[in-house]
């Protein structure tokens, strides 16, 4: 089986600081892990995935993501939050097979406070 | 610009009605994912397709819930007969297995409401 969890129902920051929304994973096999992010009204959108390789991982509007194997964990970061960057966050895993679909978790909310 | 194309985007409709969901995957992907997002349970899956073929739909119950993709250019789930519980948004995906994209690329969902 395979589950993720998002311990953060809610998270909030100010603009101009660090954030980090929290997730840990449980799979069997090597992990697919991926970072989606959902405005009000809109369907999720892709930020970014770790397959292999460099455990920091890079995606859209300035976020990064770091795979930790021993922690199972794959928490997304931001150095900087804006205001624009308020939403729904949801982590996601699958193994590498394929056989199976994403398994998403609850989701965090990001508030980001002007 | 490939997306992932739904219809409708919203249905309100009466308990006991048929409704049927239709979702355009981007075109040359294999898989195709519905998903039901409520705020209760949060986002689930419904049904999973590979090449056509359904693969999970051991989240789907199935005494009103049916999915098929009649092609490679539609997927349709169908609620028969609606009830208000049923009432959510449905999100079609859908992605490539077997290749270095890996994520899945999401519809805008249609808003189902059952009165």
């Amino acid at each position: 089986a395979q589950s993720v969890a998002q311990p953060e129902d809610q998270v909030n920051v100010a603009e101009g600081n660090p954030l980090t929304v929290k997730c840990t994973y449980s799979v069997s096999g090597n992990p697919y892990l991926f970072w989606y992010v959902q405005y009000p009204n809109r369907g999720l959108q892709f930020l970014l995935k770790y397959i292999t390789g460099d455990n920091l991982v890079k995606g859209s509007y300035g976020f990064e993501a770091e795979f930790n194997k021993s922690q199972t964990s794959f928490h997304l970061k931001k150095p900087s939050a804006l205001v624009s960057d308020s939403a729904l966050y949801f982590c996601a895993v699958r193994d590498d097979t394929g056989r199976r679909a994403l398994t998403f978790g609850s989701g965090t909310r990001l508030q980001v406070q002007p | 610009d490939a997306r992932v194309t739904q219809t409708p985007r919203h249905k309100v409709t009466e308990m006991g009605q048929e409704v049927t969901m239709r979702c355009q995957p981007i075109l040359g992907h294999n898989t195709v994912f519905w998903y039901r997002q409520t705020m209760m349970q949060g986002l689930e899956l419904l049904a999973y397709f590979r090449n056509r073929a359904p693969l999970d739909d051991s989240g789907m119950p199935k005494d009103r819930f049916s999915a098929e993709m009649p092609d490679a250019t539609l997927a349709t789930l169908k609620i028969q007969p609606s009830e208000p519980r049923d009432s959510a948004v449905y999100f079609c995906a859908s992605g490539l297995v077997g290749s270095s994209v890996n994520e899945q690329f999401f519809g805008p969902g249609t808003r189902l409401t059952v009165l």
